[in-house]
């Protein structure tokens, strides 16, 4: 079975500094595609980050970051910079390319601190 | 930039009550979903719909449930007997295709309340 674990139920970061938010993954397949997404307090799912399975150099969007270790299965996400408006929960969700459903993790709350 | 949306984005109804939410995926995606997440808990796949049909559902997705694409435009999941457990955030999603290197565009949610 499909399996995403984050293990930080809540974290804490000050403005401007960097923070990583754990996720790792359990599949036997292959062939896969990781994403983070944010849901702010108002309830919506935004996507943040991709990293497919095959590639090599980690993902990078803007202040965003994966850190994609495979054999250890891995996936962390890196904020860089973090602003206030980063106070969120985070989910890091997995898809398998022989499927179609997102396994999603069970999220980290952030707070960014002024 | 293209949006999934969603309506209601709240509904309030009483046990053993039919709801029905509504989804308007992005236009050129052909594959649609629909997640709930249980207040505090995590996102939880329901349903997946490609040409006109389920192609994969999980073990949440029972009887009571049903999904339909009415028209060329609208995606929508039907409750037919809310429970109080039924309460929780319901996500619809589309892609373009099924492979894991498109990401799901997820819409707003819609909040069921059961009372």
């Amino acid at each position: 079975a499909q399996k995403i674990t984050q293990t930080q139920p809540g974290m804490f970061v000050q403005e401007k500094e960097a923070v990583t938010l754990d996720c790792t993954y359990d599949t036997s397949d292959q062939s896969y595609g990781l994403f983070w997404y944010k849901q702010p307090s108002s309830g919506e799912m935004i996507f943040l980050i991709y990293q497919g399975s095959y590639d090599e150099q980690n993902a990078t969007e803007g202040r965003y970051s994966l850190n994609f270790q495979k054999a250890r299965k891995s996936a962390n996400l890196v904020i860089s910079a973090s602003q206030l408006g980063d106070s969120a929960m985070y989910f890091c969700a997995m898809i398998l390319n022989t499927g179609n459903q997102f396994y999603f993790g069970t999220g980290t709350s952030l707070t960014v601190i002024p | 930039e293209p949006e999934v949306t969603q309506t209601p984005s709240h509904q309030v109804t009483q046990m053993g009550q039919e709801v029905i939410l509504r989804c308007v995926p992005i236009s050129n995606h052909l594959y649609f979903y629909w997640y709930r997440q249980i207040l505090g808990q995590k996102v939880e796949f329901l349903v997946s719909f490609y040409n006109n049909e389920i192609s994969e559902k999980s073990e949440i997705f029972d009887d009571q449930f049903s999904v339909e694409r009415p028209d060329g435009s609208n995606f929508t999941l039907k409750i037919r007997s809310t429970k109080l457990e039924d309460s929780a955030m319901y996500f619809c999603a589309s892609s373009e295709t099924r492979t894991g290197t498109y990401e799901q565009y997820f819409g707003p949610g819609t909040r069921l309340t059961v009372t």
